[in-house]
């Protein structure tokens, strides 16, 4: 079945550690998407990619990394410059950037900082 | 701040009751709205979505009702089960790149 697979599900890192979150699609989508979401919260676009080997800064980027060598890998890094990266991880998929369509997500990876 | 919002943070109804969650925004430019349902601990999973030049569309057991008057949008939910208790979020896509701004999100409760 086609869908997107994130890894792990749970994760624990210590301060001051990298640590990089997986996010896999076999939908042959074009463009790929990470948000996080915080207790009782909407979800806050981290970075997305539109096409392979480019992406872009969304909303809350500092303290991130990604990469798009490949059309069905958005791997996350999370850096020890985020100051506060306990959080759910959420990875999207769509079949093309632009409006008018549907994002598909992951069951998200949650990161707690120990 | 948020563009998208709910006016309720949590909505309890009755097994067969028909549910109502409500979702206003801000950007008049927005021409994209989805619906998306998310259970604990899991990704959101799309519901249904609505385009700008309509003001109603249906699913199953599912009514997406949009105001472009005064930017407000509501999902209906027929008969209500105990499966449908999930958040809810309703989100809008803004400009020519795809980025959706996601709301805060209702939690539906469906009491037995």
């Amino acid at each position: 079945d086609g869908g997107i697979t994130q890894s792990p599900k749970y994760l624990f890192r210590k301060e001051g550690q990298n640590v990089t979150l997986s996010c896999e699609q076999n939908l042959n989508h074009d463009a790929m998407y990470w948000y996080r979401q915080d207790p009782g919260q909407g979800l806050r676009l981290i970075y997305y990619s539109q096409i392979v080997n480019d992406f872009q800064k969304g909303d809350i980027a500092e303290g991130y990394s990604v990469s798009r060598e490949k059309k069905e890998s958005f791997p996350l890094t999370v850096t020890s410059a985020q100051k506060n990266p306990t959080a759910f991880y959420l990875c999207a998929s769509t079949v093309a950037p632009g409006p008018n369509t549907e994002a598909f997500f992951g069951q998200g990876t949650r990161l707690t900082v120990v | 701040g948020e563009s998208v919002g709910l006016h309720l943070p949590t909505l309890s109804v009755q097994e067969g009751d028909n549910s109502i969650i409500n979702c206003a925004y801000s950007n008049s430019a927005s021409d994209y709205f989805i619906w998306y349902k998310q259970e604990s601990g899991k990704g959101p999973q799309f519901i249904i979505d609505i385009r700008s030049n309509m003001d109603k569309r249906q699913g199953q057991r599912v009514t997406v009702l949009l105001n472009k008057t005064v930017k407000h949008l509501s999902l209906q939910i027929a008969a209500t089960q105990p499966g449908d208790s999930a958040v809810y979020f309703c989100a809008e896509n803004r400009g020519s790149n795809y980025k959706l701004t996601f709301g805060k999100g209702t939690l539906l409760t469906v009491n037995p």
